[in-house]
């Protein structure tokens, strides 16, 4: 079945560093791909979104890029703020419209230091 | 826009008893709502999906006679866990999808904590 594996968590960077996290994933068909972040006693919110081989889905300062050849969608941010300390899911949608059925992927928590 | 809730955000109940979880689409109507169980640091895992006036599509290996769910309008769905049991404490979440154009978007809830003594 579809499944989503994003890097192991969790993830401390000072203030104003580099963030990838790694996600990649294995679906039949052609999935849409998601970043979810969850703060601290939040639902999920969606980050960002890509519909379809090589989109850039871009939100906040993040941006991912769908990857078909290599079934990456990394979530990159240039310089991260204390205010992005969060759990970020990666997930993949299959099903049809309006049954869009989310695969999640283990998630991700994020911590910035100042 | 788009606030999904749900109620209560935590609970404690005693072994066999049952509890119901409410999810409200708040500000919005959602024809197809999810709900999702988390077990602590691994990820969500769907559990069914609820449709407003229809029975609830189940996930493989998710028991439709212990966890109950039923969509009566298109801004509440709930789920019932019954005859709790230790193993069914978790942290239970809902979305509610937003129709937009041709583009579905799944708003999700805060969560709810069951902790089953």
């Amino acid at each position: 079945g579809d499944s989503v594996t994003q890097m192991e968590g969790p993830v401390t960077l000072s203030e104003e560093a580099f963030l990838t996290i790694n996600c990649t994933y294995t679906a039949t068909g052609y999935p849409s791909l998601f970043w979810y972040v969850q703060y601290p006693g939040e639902g999920l919110q969606l980050l960002l979104k890509a519909t379809k081989a090589d989109d850039k889905g871009s939100n906040k300062g993040f941006e991912a890029t769908y990857r078909k050849e290599t079934t990456s969608f990394h979530l990159e941010k240039g310089s991260v703020q204390v205010s992005d300390s969060a759990v970020y899911f990666c997930a993949l949608s299959s099903g049809i419209q309006g049954a869009q059925k989310l695969v999640f992927g283990q998630g991700t928590r994020l911590t910035i230091n100042p | 826009g788009a606030v999904v809730s749900q109620h209560p955000s935590w609970v404690i109940c005693k072994s066999g008893t049952s509890v119901k979880i409410e999810c409200r689409s708040l500000d919005f109507q959602a024809t197809t709502m999810f709900w999702y169980r988390q077990f602590p640091k691994q990820s969500l895992m769907l559990m069914a999906t609820s449709n407003e006036g229809s029975k609830a599509t189940y996930e493989q290996g998710v028991e439709k006679d212990k966890f109950l769910i039923n969509h009566a309008s298109l801004t509440l769905s709930t789920l019932t866990v019954t005859s709790a049991h230790p193993e069914d404490s978790s942290f239970y979440i809902c979305s509610a999808t937003l129709t937009s154009g041709n583009t579905d978007t799944q708003y999700f809830g805060p969560g709810t904590r069951l902790t089953v003594l």
